[in-house]
């Protein structure tokens, strides 16, 4: 069954870029969209973008200009950089998976990284 | 941009029928999915393709999509179901998500 965890700094200072990792286990990363979705305080869910395994990505176009997904087949990793953050950029970030070919929705979920941007 | 809207509460008694609804412009044209969320655990998806339902997941849930209203149903539902559900469609390659609604069973 596959898993997916998240890892990466608890704290971000503001304007300092965001990274998070994201690592595959219990089966190859094979032929899907991983994703990036993250969850503030009020407790919305916003998708931040998708990366594919063949590299391709698509971003939520209010946070494209500062987001950047990339893969490591080598190593089951896709990662998350988000740049110039501020406040508003605190959430728990989870990646997660298509949960097959027709992308419609997302399975598995990793459990959860609190990232809180403060000083 | 797209939005969907939830409700932001329901409430229901155990035994009884829970209906929460979801709605976007001409969302019966689009595919449903349906997360249930309970406090400090990640989403996990009850209903997808607005009526199927993943292995595992209680027959209880059950989902419709029509028009502009997407409605997932909890039918005889129990103390465990309480929690946040939120609807999630795509658009245009963007995956957006409703403002969930927190269900609460009492």
């Amino acid at each position: 069954q596959v898993q997916l965890q998240e890892a990466g700094p608890g704290l971000v200072r503001p304007s300092e870029t965001l990274s998070l990792t994201c690592t595959v286990s219990g089966g190859s990363i094979g032929s899907y969209y991983y994703h990036w979705i993250r969850q503030s305080a009020g407790k919305e869910l916003e998708w931040i973008g998708r990366i594919y395994t063949s590299g391709s990505t698509n971003y939520k176009p209010s946070l494209k200009s500062r987001v950047t997904m990339s893969l490591d087949t080598s190593k089951s990793q896709f990662s998350l950089r988000l740049s110039s953050v501020t406040a508003a950029d605190t959430a728990i970030y989870y990646c997660a998976r298509d949960a097959d070919s027709t992308g419609d929705w997302f399975d598995p979920w990793g459990q959860g990284m609190q990232v809180t941007v403060s000083s | 941009s797209y939005e969907l809207t939830q409700p932001p509460s329901v409430s229901v008694s155990p035994g009884q029928t829970a209906s929460i609804t979801c709605s976007g412009d001409e969302l019966g044209d689009k595919y449903v999915s349906w997360y249930q969320q309970r406090p400090g655990q990640s989403p996990v998806v009850v209903i997808y393709q607005d009526t199927r339902r993943p292995s595992g997941i209680p027959e209880r849930f059950s989902g419709s999509n029509s028009g502009n209203t997407a409605t997932l149903t909890i039918t005889g539902t129990q103390t465990m179901d309480d929690a946040d559900y939120y609807c999630q469609a795509w658009h245009a390659r963007i995956a957006v998500f409703g403002g969930g609604t927190k269900l609460t069973v009492l």
